[in-house]
C-alpha cells in the first residue's frame, strides 16, 4: 500500500508547455515537500508547504510553482518547460514529531525535448 | 548552515566484504542525521536516523552508522556486502534554522562485484 503517490510515472513533454505533476498522501502529515534529483546533486528541494495555508521557497524556485489542495495533495507545475528541467521529481512528506523523517513517493521522471 | 559532504562519489567492494561510506558533516548545532537508500528506479527509503540517544545506530538490512562529534562524521558501514545492497547511499542532515529542512550530500553508489 502506497502512502505518498506519484502521478505520472514518466512524461515526455517539448519545450514551453505547461505541465503538473501530482502527488497524494495517505499518512496524514502536514508537511509535503517537492525536490528534484539531477546525477551528482543529490536531492534539491523546490518547494515545501507545511499546511494548506502555508507555502515556502525551496533552493531551487525559479520556473516552477506549487498548489496545496487540500492536506492530503500538493501539485507542482512547471508553466513553461525546458531542457533542463529534465530531471527526476520527488514528492514527500514528513512527521515534526519524528526529527522531521521524510516519506517519499516513487518519484516522476521527467524529459522536455 | 548546515552542510552535508559525502567524500566518494563511488564505492566498489566484493560481495561478503566490509561496506564503508563515509560522510561528513557541519553543524552548528547537535545534529540530527539520517542515512536513505535509492535503488536503481526505485524511490527513496529510510536506512537509520541519529537521534542523539546513541552514538552508533543500527538500521535495515544490517547497515550501522557511528556518530562521531569530534569527527564530525556519520559513516555508514555493513560489516558483508550483499549483492542486492548495490544502490545510491545519501547522508543528510537536519537543518534547525530552515524548520529543520533535510540537507542533502550528493550520494555515494555502491556497487558490488560478485
Amino acid at each position: 500500500d502506497a502512502d505518498v503517490t506519484q502521478t505520472p510515472r514518466n512524461r515526455i513533454t517539448k519545450t514551453g508547455k505547461r505541465i503538473m505533476l501530482e502527488c497524494s498522501q495517505t499518512k496524514g502529515h502536514d508537511r509535503m515537500y517537492w525536490y528534484r534529483q539531477d546525477p551528482g546533486l543529490g536531492l534539491r528541494l523546490i518547494y515545501y508547504s507545511f499546511d494548506v495555508k502555508d507555502i515556502n521557497k525551496g533552493e531551487i524556485s525559479d520556473g516552477y510553482s506549487v498548489s496545496r489542495q487540500a492536506q492530503a495533495k500538493f501539485s507542482l507545475s512547471l508553466e513553461s518547460a525546458i531542457p533542463n528541467q529534465t530531471a527526476l521529481y520527488f514528492c514527500a512528506t514528513s512527521d515534526p514529531d519524528r526529527l522531521n523523517e521524510q516519506f517519499f513517493g516513487p518519484g516522476t521522471r521527467l524529459t522536455v525535448l | 548552515a548546515q552542510s552535508v559532504t559525502q567524500l566518494d562519489s563511488h564505492v566498489s567492494v566484493s560481495e561478503g566484504t566490509p561496506v564503508l561510506l563515509r560522510c561528513n558533516y557541519s553543524s552548528s548545532y547537535s545534529p540530527s542525521l539520517f542515512w536513505y537508500v535509492q535503488h536503481p528506479n526505485k524511490g527513496l527509503q529510510l536506512l537509520l536516523k541519529y537521534t542523539s540517544a546513541a552514538t552508533l545506530v543500527k538500521g535495515i538490512n544490517g547497515f550501522e552508522a557511528e556518530f562521531k562529534k569530534s569527527e564530525t562524521s556519520f559513516h555508514l558501514t555493513k560489516p558483508s556486502a550483499h549483492m542486492s545492497d548495490a544502490a545510491e547511499y545519501f547522508c543528510v542532515v537536519s537543518d534547525p534554522d530552515s524548520n529543520y529542512q533535510l540537507i542533502w550530500g550528493a550520494g555515494t553508489k555502491l556497487i558490488i562485484k560478485p
